[in-house]
């Protein structure tokens, strides 16, 4: 399979663990997105990658939250001290960039913080 | 602030009827307007976009139409199935360049349901 896949697909913690996810883009797509998506919503802007660059943050993502993507392949999304409003499905997407940079998703990490 | 207005909340539609799903944005600085399907279970996948220098896309069922005045745009699907139920994102976004990066801004969503 070619696509972006995410790990794992689901995760239950108690409030104030901490949790990482991690997004495996398409190969030599060097975009990388993270969404959060809330039930009933759409999915919201958390943070974007050129590269191994975090080149944007929305200020949805707070100082609990870090997004890292080592030698611009994989990323990995970190929360810290999780909240029950952290319960959300995270989603990542990549892209080639280009003049219409269709991006491209993955099936997400349902969060459920008890 | 919410930048894309969805409507409807949901829809049912009889199969081989139309659906149609409407969008309104605000901001005039986006340039890049894509409609995704969901799943249960499953990320987003694109379905088609446009770009406010047509007025009309077509692909196979499913045809976008745009109003740059209105800044309104709406999906069309046409014969519409079983299979065709599923939630429907429209999204707007800034060609990537500048500050924006491409980053999606979606519409609340419609779920579709398609009796058969």
């Amino acid at each position: 399979d070619t696509g972006v896949s995410q790990n794992p697909r689901h995760k239950i913690t108690k409030r104030g663990q901490n949790v990482t996810f991690r997004c495996d883009p398409i190969s030599e797509h060097n975009r990388l997105y993270w969404y959060r998506q809330t039930l009933g919503q759409g999915p919201e802007f958390l943070t974007y990658f050129q590269n191994e660059a975090q080149l944007e943050k929305s200020r949805l993502l707070s100082d609990r939250f870090s997004a890292e993507r080592p030698k611009g392949s994989f990323s990995t999304l970190e929360i810290q001290r999780t909240e029950q409003g952290d319960s959300a499905m995270y989603l990542c997407a990549s892209s080639l960039g280009g003049y219409d940079n269709e991006q491209f998703f993955g099936p997400g990490t349902r969060l459920t913080v008890l | 602030q919410q930048q894309v207005k969805q409507s409807p909340q949901s829809l049912i539609v009889q199969k081989g009827g139309i659906s149609i799903i409407n969008c309104a944005y605000e901001n005039t600085a986006f340039d890049y307007f894509p409609w995704y399907q969901q799943f249960p279970g499953k990320g987003p996948a694109l379905l088609i976009a446009i770009r406010p220098d047509v007025s009309e896309k077509k692909e196979g069922r499913f045809t976008i139409s745009f109003n740059k005045s209105a800044k309104q745009f709406s999906l069309h699907i046409m014969d519409s199935q079983p299979g065709d139920s599923a939630t429907y994102f429209c999204a707007a976004s800034i060609s990537a360049g500048g500050t924006s990066y491409g980053k999606l801004t979606f519409g609340q969503g419609t779920i579709l349901t398609v009796h058969p």
